[in-house]
């Protein structure tokens, strides 16, 4: 069954530290992902996506993401975290053969000033 | 050009009501999709359509159904509501090709709540 999978549920960080969450799926053909940020009490904004081409994108807000196909990982990073960064970041992979965006668990981000 | 809109923004039921959450968009999108949101679940697939007229289940479709007429309307029908369907419900549009620029946007969110 097609699946995503964040490594992370809730983490925090203190001001300037470095942020990496990792995501996995499932599936070996052809797929795109995104990064939605959901902050409190908002909907869904998509952060960064990845369709072809160069394996490392770059989103908004300062963060990025590296997709290793042989690992089936789309990990999101960010050198320095801010205080307003604090969220719910969801990683997204639109499976092809069907349409389906599937999402992760989530991770929630707090980010200590 | 308004997006997707959702309504209602909030809903309370008492167990064995029905309802039903409107979803629409006016970026001719094909594909459009229903989710619910719980505490770490993330986002669980319950509905989807690829076009008016073509519907199928997602990851947790047992208490819902859904019909796509239109190709701007996506209803969810909520048949008998129960405190387990307590959530908060996102729909979502796409063009749903996976091309270049094919995101998802999604709307602002139904806080359904089942007493």
């Amino acid at each position: 069954a097609q699946s995503v999978s964040q490594h992370n549920h809730h983490v925090i960080l203190s001001e300037a530290a470095s942020l990496e969450l990792g995501c996995n799926y499932s599936y070996g053909g052809t797929v795109n992902l995104f990064w939605y940020v959901q902050y409190p009490g908002q909907h869904l904004q998509l952060l960064l996506k990845y369709f072809s081409g160069d394996p490392l994108v770059k989103g908004i807000k300062g963060f990025e993401a590296e997709f290793i196909k042989s690992k089936f990982s789309f990990n999101l990073r960010k050198p320095s975290v801010q205080w307003s960064d604090t969220a719910e970041y969801f990683c997204a992979v639109l499976f092809s053969g069907g349409g389906k965006l599937i999402f992760g668990q989530g991770t929630e981000l707090s980010v200590k000033p | 050009n308004a997006g997707v809109t959702q309504t209602p923004k909030f809903q309370v039921l008492k167990t064995g009501q029905s309802m039903t959450l409107q979803c629409a968009q006016d970026m001719n999108h094909e594909y459009m999709s229903w989710y619910r949101q719980d505490p770490g679940m993330g986002l669980r697939l319950i509905h989807y359509s690829v076009g008016a007229g073509i519907t199928d289940q997602g990851e947790v479709p047992n208490g819902y159904n859904v019909s796509r007429s239109t190709t701007e309307d996506f209803p969810l029908r909520l048949l008998s509501a129960a405190p387990s369907q307590t959530s908060v419900y996102f729909c979502a549009s796409s063009y749903g090709t996976g091309r270049r620029n094919d995101v998802a946007f999604f709307g602002q969110g139904t806080r359904l709540t089942v007493v």
